[in-house]
């Protein structure tokens, strides 16, 4: 079955400085996979998403994750974080055929921006 | 595009009573998917509907029941309301295979419905 770990539930980091969003899936086939964002009150919004090819995709709002096969990591990363990135992001994992679309969420990370 | 649309956004229903809540997907997607958000277990697949048919489903007791008409929006329906069905549900829907890359889908969430049950 397929499965996503995000190892932090909660993260601080300081306005302006690196930031990293672990995520690590189990699944048994080359997968597809998403990083999500969520404000408060809201629906997840699609950051980014890898399917194949080039392991660094870009995404939107500056962000960008890294797929590691070896690893079975999909890390979130962004080299300047802003105020409004405060959310909770979460990392998922879907078939990589189609069929029917059931995509696995991890448990989130929330994040908090201090000044 | 008119994004997904969830309705209402906010409801409060007493445990036994029944809720229906409605989903509208975006124009052209016939895949619309259910998942149920709390805090203490995050986001849970409910089911997915393609094309009226119900074609998976996660793991959640038959009171918890769904339904896709012709023109793709969907329905979900709780019976028997228990304290511990509150939370926010999330509709998202897909395109059709094939578009995008390779065949897969994306999700695009709606803002969901907040059901707290007294």
């Amino acid at each position: 079955a397929q499965s996503v770990t995000q190892p932090d539930i909660h993260i601080t980091v300081s306005e302006g400085a690196s930031l990293e969003l672990r995520c690590n899936y189990s699944y048994g086939a080359t997968p597809y996979l998403f990083w999500y964002v969520q404000s408060p009150g809201q629906g997840l919004q699609l950051l980014l998403k890898y399917f194949s090819g080039d392991t660094l995709v870009q995404g939107i709002k500056g962000f960008e994750a890294e797929f590691k096969r070896s690893q079975s990591s999909f890390n979130l990363r962004k080299p300047s974080v802003h105020w409004s990135d405060a959310a909770e992001y979460f990392c998922a994992v879907g078939p990589h055929s189609g069929g029917y679309q059931k995509v696995t969420f991890g448990t989130g990370t929330k994040l908090q921006v201090i000044p | 595009k008119a994004g997904v649309t969830q309705t209402p956004r906010y409801l409060i229903k007493t445990r036994g009573q029944q809720v229906t809540l409605s989903c509208s997907p975006i124009s052209g997607h016939r895949s619309v998917s259910w998942y149920q958000q709390t805090p203490g277990q995050g986001l849970q697949f409910l089911f997915e509907y393609f094309s009226e048919t119900q074609r998976n489903k996660g793991n959640f007791p038959g009171r918890f029941s769904g339904r896709q008409f012709s023109n793709s929006r969907s329905e979900m329906n709780v019976s028997t309301l228990e304290l511990g069905d509150s939370a926010l549900y999330l509709c998202a829907s897909s395109g059709p295979l094939g578009t995008g890359t390779s065949g897969a889908n994306v999700l695009t969430f709606g803002a969901g419905s907040r059901l707290t049950v007294l």
